[in-house]
């Protein structure tokens, strides 16, 4: 079964500094990653996505993740900080095989402090 | 249409009584899935369709939760008799191949059902 292990329902950061949100997958078959960000009021919409191509994905507002297998991980990262990106973000997986049933974290809410 | 589109954005209903939740996908995307987001419980899926087949109903909570997708783009999400602990916001979102894994699957803004 395919699962993903979002560390912190809460993080908070200051402006300008670097933001980490982890995310942890479980994940039986080569899998593929996700991250949706959340404003308020809003939909989700993709920030980067994981496919396979590449281990270092960059997304939209200068956010990227990085694809490590060792580690079962995929954390989200941004070296700075804008009052912008506070939101709530959501680490996703799916697999090959079958169809794309997309399973999601609980979802990290990022507060930028300023 | 742009987006996927949900309809209605906010209903509030009394307790017992039922609920249709509409969702209007992006043109031509065959994959549509329904969501639930509950304060604290992340994203939990609910069914997903293939067309109008739904080969994955193994998240709707309990018998009162039901689904169809007619024509292969309009779906409706109903609640029947409904609890407290329906409250949540329902999500739909669609792809334009589910059956591909590695597709970015697009959401819409969600209906908030608060049942009192």
């Amino acid at each position: 079964a395919q699962s993903v292990t979002q560390l912190g329902s809460h993080v908070s950061v200051s402006e300008g500094a670097l933001v980490l949100l982890r995310c942890n997958y479980s994940s039986s078959v080569p899998p593929y990653l996700f991250w949706y960000v959340q404003y308020p009021n809003q939909g989700l919409q993709l920030l980067l996505k994981y496919t396979s191509a590449a281990t270092l994905v960059k997304g939209i507002n200068g956010f990227e993740a990085e694809f490590k297998k060792s580690e079962t991980s995929f954390h989200l990262t941004k070296p700075s900080a804008h009052m912008s990106d506070a939101a709530e973000y959501f680490c996703a997986v799916s697999f090959s095989g079958g169809y794309q049933k997309v399973t999601f974290g609980i979802g990290t809410k990022l507060q930028v402090i300023p | 249409g742009a987006g996927v589109s949900q309809s209605p954005s906010n209903k509030v209903t009394e307790k017992g009584k039922d609920v249709e939740l509409r969702c209007d996908p992006i043109s031509g995307h065959t994959a549509l899935y329904w969501y639930r987001q509950s304060l604290g419980q992340g994203l939990e899926f609910l069914i997903y369709f293939q067309g109008n087949s739904a080969p994955d109903k193994s998240g709707l909570p309990s018998d009162r939760f039901s689904a169809e997708r007619t024509g292969g783009s309009v779906s409706t999400l109903t609640i029947q008799r409904t609890q407290q602990e329906d409250s949540a916001v329902y999500l739909c979102a669609s792809s334009s191949q589910g059956a591909l894994s590695g597709n970015t699957i697009y959401f819409g803004e969600g209906s908030w059902l608060t049942v009192v």
